[in-house]
């Protein structure tokens, strides 16, 4: 079935850096790709919408300067938390899907701790 | 708006017993219906759709859903537990091009 990679899983790193975190489509290409933000005990906030070869879509709320992605390739969308913060701190998952017709696949989440 | 409603946020069942968590949703055509479940620290695994023809649908681990039009509702069932069903279960819609998420029910499962 259609596999969704997220990488890396966790992360920790200081006030101030720069994190990269990738979503790869394993064995299907993604036209699509989502960014979702969720909180302890929460459900799923979309933060943007990343189509390959064009600009993400942002959700209302979301500082496209703060949250930086990239749909290069078709198997390939990277979310770059830019002089992240202590209150960036979260739980980062992408999902991506073939096309409109399909559902969405999602990665197993990247942990982010900011110190 | 399109919203989706899951009126329990918390659940707990005895293993071996029956299950049905509700969702409700809000839109005026026939959406796109799924059911997501997500383990502890994990990303989501997609239990079953519904797009159109049947309103009961399969999925996998044993899981149904049945669509009811006249209900806009969307509820999953199981017939039997496992401990290993603990965890937290989403369901969505699909208005469009984006998927809008209800809060979740969280599953405990008691021996």
């Amino acid at each position: 079935g259609a596999v969704v990679s997220q990488h890396p899983s966790w992360v920790i790193c200081k006030s101030g850096t720069s994190v990269k975190i990738e979503c790869r489509s394993l064995d299907f290409q993604a036209t699509t790709m989502f960014w979702y933000r969720q909180f302890p005990k929460q459900s799923l906030m979309l933060m943007a919408t990343s189509n390959e070869g064009s600009k993400a879509t942002y959700e209302q709320g979301v500082e496209k300067d703060k949250f930086l992605i990239n749909h290069a390739s078709l198997t390939l969308s990277t979310l770059t938390v830019t002089s992240a913060h202590p209150e960036d701190s979260s739980f980062y998952i992408c999902s991506a899907r073939p096309d409109r017709t399909q559902p969405q696949h999602f990665g197993d989440g990247t942990r982010l701790s900011i110190l | 708006a399109q919203s989706v409603t899951q009126p329990d946020i918390h659940i707990t069942v005895s293993e071996g017993a029956s299950l049905e968590l509700r969702c409700n949703y809000s839109y005026g055509a026939t959406p796109y219906l799924f059911w997501y479940v997500q383990s502890p620290g994990q990303g989501l695994q997609l239990l079953l759709k519904y797009f159109s023809g049947d309103t009961l649908v399969q999925g996998i681990k044993g899981f149904e859903a049945e669509f009811k039009r006249s209900q806009s509702s969307f509820n999953l069932r199981k017939p039997s537990v496992h401990w290993s069903d603990a965890a937290e279960y989403f369901c969505a819609v699909l208005p469009g091009g984006k998927l809008i998420f209800g809060q979740g029910t969280e599953l405990s499962v008691k021996p």
